[in-house]
């Protein structure tokens, strides 16, 4: 019973190609969120949802596009992919938009642009 | 803006002795905070927040944490390290009038045998 799930896992693709990552939480939370772990771990929030709505978009190239079709999914899509978008990407996921509780963590996607 | 820091980037500490890692937070309110573990290939996974309330809180495998508001941190701690607590470790701070958690650069935890 995996409580946040992302896939794939792994993903390696060539630049300017265009590819989606899913995520899905099955701990009925209200929020979920994506974020981007570079090459020396440093964690950068990129969106957030609430029930569907956008609540956070920071400073992200257009090229990513984020579409919540139901507050269980928060599916993630780059177009035009380039060498520098070479990450770990996490879904995560909270209870309320407060997120006194904290974060559940999926495992991440392994994203290689080459 | 909120901010959180980690000052280390790597602590080793022997098996069995005492760990603590640092964090040192940012904010003009009162602070969510949290401790995260990461192991290699894997998920951030919670182990422990202050919210409100008792300035020592205990998490998960053990470790516990102070939050000192007039020093602004939240170190975490355990009494005995294992070698299985080699990890690498994220502090976070969320502002309560703000939507989002801020993560510090991460602290590697090394426990040698």
């Amino acid at each position: 019973d995996t409580a946040v799930s992302q896939t794939p896992k792994y993903l390696v693709t060539q630049m300017g190609n265009d590819k989606s990552i899913k995520c899905e939480q099955n701990l009925g939370h209200d929020t979920m969120y994506w974020y981007k772990q570079d090459s020396k771990k440093f964690l950068k929030i990129m969106f957030s949802y609430n029930n569907k709505e956008l609540i956070i978009n920071e400073t992200v190239p257009n090229r990513f596009s984020p579409k919540s079709p139901d507050k269980a999914h928060l599916n993630l899509h780059i177009n035009s992919l380039e060498l520098g978008d070479s990450a770990v990407y996490f879904c995560a996921s909270s209870p309320l938009l407060t997120g006194r509780e904290g974060y559940t963590f999926g495992s991440g996607t392994r994203l290689t642009v080459v | 803006a909120q901010s959180v820091a980690q000052p280390e980037d790597q602590v080793n500490v022997a098996e069995g002795n005492p760990l603590t890692v640092k964090c040192t937070y940012s904010v003009s309110g009162n602070p969510y905070l949290f401790w995260y573990v990461q192991y290699p290939n894997r998920g951030l996974q919670f182990l422990l927040k202050y919210i409100t309330g008792d300035n020592l809180v205990k998490g998960s495998y053990g470790f516990e944490a102070e939050f000192n508001k007039s020093q602004t941190s939240f170190h975490l701690k355990k009494p005995s390290a294992l070698v299985s607590d080699s990890a690498l470790y994220f502090c976070a701070v969320r502002d309560p009038r703000d939507d989002k958690i801020i993560f510090g650069k991460g602290t590697r935890l090394h426990i040698l045998p």
